[in-house]
C-alpha cells in the first residue's frame, strides 16, 4: 500500500487560511468517507483533529475543516494561527481493511 | 479519563523481537480496536496492524505480514504489539491507539514507545 500524497510543507501569515491535500487512489481516499487528520507537533503523539472526512472531535476548534472530492481529501485551516504550527498527517481506510498514512506536511506559521 | 500507557523505551539488537505493551483504561476494552503505528526518526507515520479488542481478530499491513503479532489481555485491558526479526530501519516510536469499534475515530493515543535496534 503506497502512502497517500500529501504537500511536503504549507505556510501562511496569521489570520490566513492555508489548505493541504491528500491524494490517494479509489481503493482508499476514493472508495470510502474515513478518512482522517492528525497533528503532530515535534516530539508529541499525533491529536486526531478530523474524521470521516469532516467531523471535527470535541474540543477541536471549528477553524480546521475537510472534505474530500474523488481520491482526494483536503484540510482547511482559517484563521491561521502559531499553535497550528505543525505536522499534519491525513489517513484513509483501505480496501485491505487496513489504514494508510499520508506523506506529512509541515505547516508554518510565518 | 481516557489512558493508554505504554511500555519503556527498549535497546534490541538486529535479529531480536521487542514486544510492546499498550494500558488502557476509563472505558470498556472490549467495545474497542486497537491500533498499531510506528514513526521513525524523521519519518511519516507508519500503520502496522489493529485487533478487535473484543473477539481478538487482527489484520496486519502486508509490510509487517509475518513479522509482527498483536495480542490482547482482556481481564488486563491491555494490548501488545510484538515485531520479530528485527533490524536497524525498525527503530522507531510506535504508538497504540484506541478506536470504539466501528467508528473510525481514533480519539485517544499512547504517549509512544521508542525502539531501537542496534549491534
Amino acid at each position: 500500500q503506497s502512502a497517500l500524497t500529501q504537500p511536503p510543507s504549507v505556510s501562511g501569515s496569521p489570520g490566513q487560511s492555508v489548505t493541504i491535500s491528500c491524494t490517494g487512489t479509489s481503493s482508499d481516499v476514493g472508495g470510502y468517507n474515513h478518512v482522517s487528520w492528525y497533528q503532530q507537533p515535534p516530539g508529541t503523539a499525533p491529536k486526531l483533529m478530523i474524521y470521516d472526512v469532516n467531523n471535527r472531535p470535541s474540543g477541536v476548534p471549528d477553524r480546521f475543516s475537510g472534505s474530500k472530492s474523488g481520491n482526494t481529501a483536503s484540510l482547511s485551516i482559517s484563521g491561521l494561527q502559531a499553535e497550528d504550527e505543525a505536522d499534519y498527517y491525513c489517513s484513509s481506510y483501505t480496501s485491505s481493511y487496513t489504514y494508510v498514512f499520508g506523506t506529512g506536511t509541515k505547516v508554518t506559521v510565518l | 479519563q481516557v489512558q493508554l500507557v505504554q511500555s519503556g523505551a527498549e535497546v534490541k539488537k538486529p535479529g531480536a523481537s521487542v514486544k510492546v505493551s499498550c494500558k488502557a483504561s476509563a472505558y470498556t476494552f472490549t467495545t474497542s480496536a486497537i491500533h498499531w503505528v510506528r514513526q521513525a526518526p524523521g519519518q511519516r507515520l507508519e500503520f502496522m496492524g489493529w485487533i478487535n479488542a473484543g473477539n481478538g481478530n487482527t489484520k496486519y499491513s502486508q509490510k509487517f505480514q509475518g513479522r509482527v503479532t498483536i495480542t490482547r489481555d482482556t481481564s488486563a485491558t491491555t494490548a501488545y504489539m510484538e515485531l520479530t526479526n528485527l533490524r536497524s530501519e525498525d527503530t522507531a516510536v510506535y504508538y497504540c491507539a484506541k478506536e470504539i469499534w466501528g467508528t473510525y475515530e481514533w480519539g485517544y493515543w499512547g504517549h509512544g514507545t521508542l525502539v531501537t535496534v542496534s549491534s
